[in-house]
């Protein structure tokens, strides 16, 4: 079955760069018929979707709006993950982060999710 | 951006009893419309995608109905395991976006 193993650090300096990795097993990162996403989970802003990276014949990224002068998404089909880059973090950005799958079904659900990571931002 | 709500924002039922949850978006989303369960320190759970349909390994008491902007998950008798908290989700378009919760209790 499809498994997703989050990785780094829980705690980050503001002003600094977040930086997480999503660990794939028994899927494919360059998958035709999936996506991956990141999804984080705060208080304050309930769920919220970050974006997602996709490979048809080549690499795709869509960002949310909020965060797309901020954040990059690095597929390594080398080691199968995909990881999260998020600079110039705040105390804002202190939240439970999440890598998902977005399956072949064409629902666009996320039916596959990561263990979540809890990221603190110190001022 | 397409905005999700959620109603009850909480609510408190028995083991056995019927409950209704209510998502609706602020434009039609068709049928582009998915529902999760989570529970403290877990991640969220799929149990229904595309507004009706079971996710594998989901109990049948478990149901999800509407299209266009008004949706509804249904759980036939509450189990224990059941209490939780309760996102829907719009994946028609891009941001993605999810309700803001609706949180069972047990009475």
């Amino acid at each position: 079955q499809v498994e997703l193993q989050q990785s780094g650090p829980g705690l980050v300096k503001a002003s600094q760069t977040l930086s997480l990795s999503c660990a794939i097993s028994g899927d494919s990162v360059s998958g035709n018929s999936v996506t991956w996403n990141w999804i984080r989970q705060s208080p304050s802003r309930g769920l919220e979707w970050l974006g997602r990276t996709y490979y048809r014949s080549k690499w795709f990224y869509d960002y949310a709006v909020s965060v797309k002068s901020r954040i990059t998404f690095d597929p390594d089909t080398s080691m199968n993950q995909f990881s999260l880059h998020l600079n110039s973090v705040t105390p804002e950005d202190t939240a439970i982060y999440y890598c998902v799958r977005v399956g072949p079904r064409g629902s666009g659900s996320f039916d596959i999710w990561g263990q979540g990571t809890m990221v603190t931002v110190s001022s | 951006d397409i905005q999700m709500t959620q109603s009850p924002s909480s609510l408190s039922a028995s083991v056995g009893d019927r409950v209704t949850i209510t998502c609706r978006a602020s434009q039609s989303v068709s049928t582009y419309l998915n529902w999760y369960q989570q529970k403290p320190g877990k991640a969220p759970k799929l149990l229904i995608y595309a507004a009706s349909s079971l996710q594998s390994g989901v109990p049948s008491r478990f149901s999800g109905s509407g299209s266009g902007t008004d949706f509804t998950l249904s759980i036939s008798s509450l189990q224990p395991e059941d209490f939780a908290t309760y996102f829907c989700h719009q994946s028609y378009s891009t941001p993605f976006t999810f309700g803001p919760g609706t949180k069972v209790h047990i009475k």
